[in-house]
């Protein structure tokens, strides 16, 4: 089945400055890969998802890459806000398992102000 | 829209006691997913299902965990006898129904969750 590796555990950065947080997949044939954010104490909310025959999907100052020869997916954040703190997830979608999510374990993205 | 609604937010319960957690996915949507997430283990998907009929339950981690779907708009996720270790937030997802395109249709979305403790 698929496998999903998320990279960093933990992000700190200053306000103002850009985030990036890397996942690899371990299925070739996977072809969504959605982003995920969760606020202390609420449900994971999709905040951006990219398929496979693009290669990068941007919206406003969050923006998502895939490199389907390396099977790797990036979430970049630019000009980060206080509200960007959260605890991010990647996932991608299981091939055998039609509807089926696989996460990573989650970044903690700290925005200094 | 409402989005996914799930109830009880919060429930503490004792070591033996029946547990019955409840979600009303979006209207409209097919699909509906059960995770459970814990810190040590992360988000894992317990059990999904597909135009109400259980597709895959291979998540669920034991007999003690059953799950229903009996219309499109409800289903519960029960523990008989619950146990400590099963304390963690319960989130319920859904999503929409496929499209022709061969990626359209598996966004998820996901409820508030459930908090259960038990003692």
């Amino acid at each position: 089945g698929e496998n999903v590796e998320q990279h960093p555990s933990t992000l700190s950065v200053q306000e103002g400055d850009s985030a990036v947080i890397k996942c690899t997949y371990s299925d070739s044939a996977s072809n969504y890969f959605p982003w995920y954010k969760q606020e202390l104490g609420k449900g994971p909310q999709l905040i951006i998802d990219i398929r496979s025959n693009v290669g990068e999907k941007k919206d406003q100052r969050i923006a998502v890459t895939l490199n389907k020869t390396a099977k790797h997916f990036s979430l970049h954040i630019t000009e980060t806000q206080p509200e960007d703190s959260a605890v991010y997830f990647c996932a991608a979608r299981e091939t055998q398992g039609a509807q089926k999510l696989v996460f990573g374990q989650g970044t903690r993205l700290t925005i200094n102000p | 829209d409402a989005g996914v609604i799930q109830s009880p937010r919060h429930e503490v319960t004792e070591m033996g006691q029946e547990v019955t957690l409840r979600c009303k996915p979006i209207s409209g949507h097919n699909s509906l997913f059960w995770y459970r997430q814990t810190m040590m283990r992360g988000l894992e998907l317990l059990i999904y299902f597909n135009n109400n009929v259980p597709i895959d339950d291979s998540g669920m981690p034991e007999d003690r965990f059953s799950a229903k779907m009996p219309n499109a708009s409800f289903s519960t996720l029960k523990i008989q006898p619950s146990e400590p270790r099963d304390s963690a937030v319960y989130f319920c997802a859904s999503s929409p129904r496929r499209r022709l395109a061969a990626w359209a249709g598996y966004e998820q979305y996901f409820g508030p969750g459930t908090r259960l403790t038990v003692t």
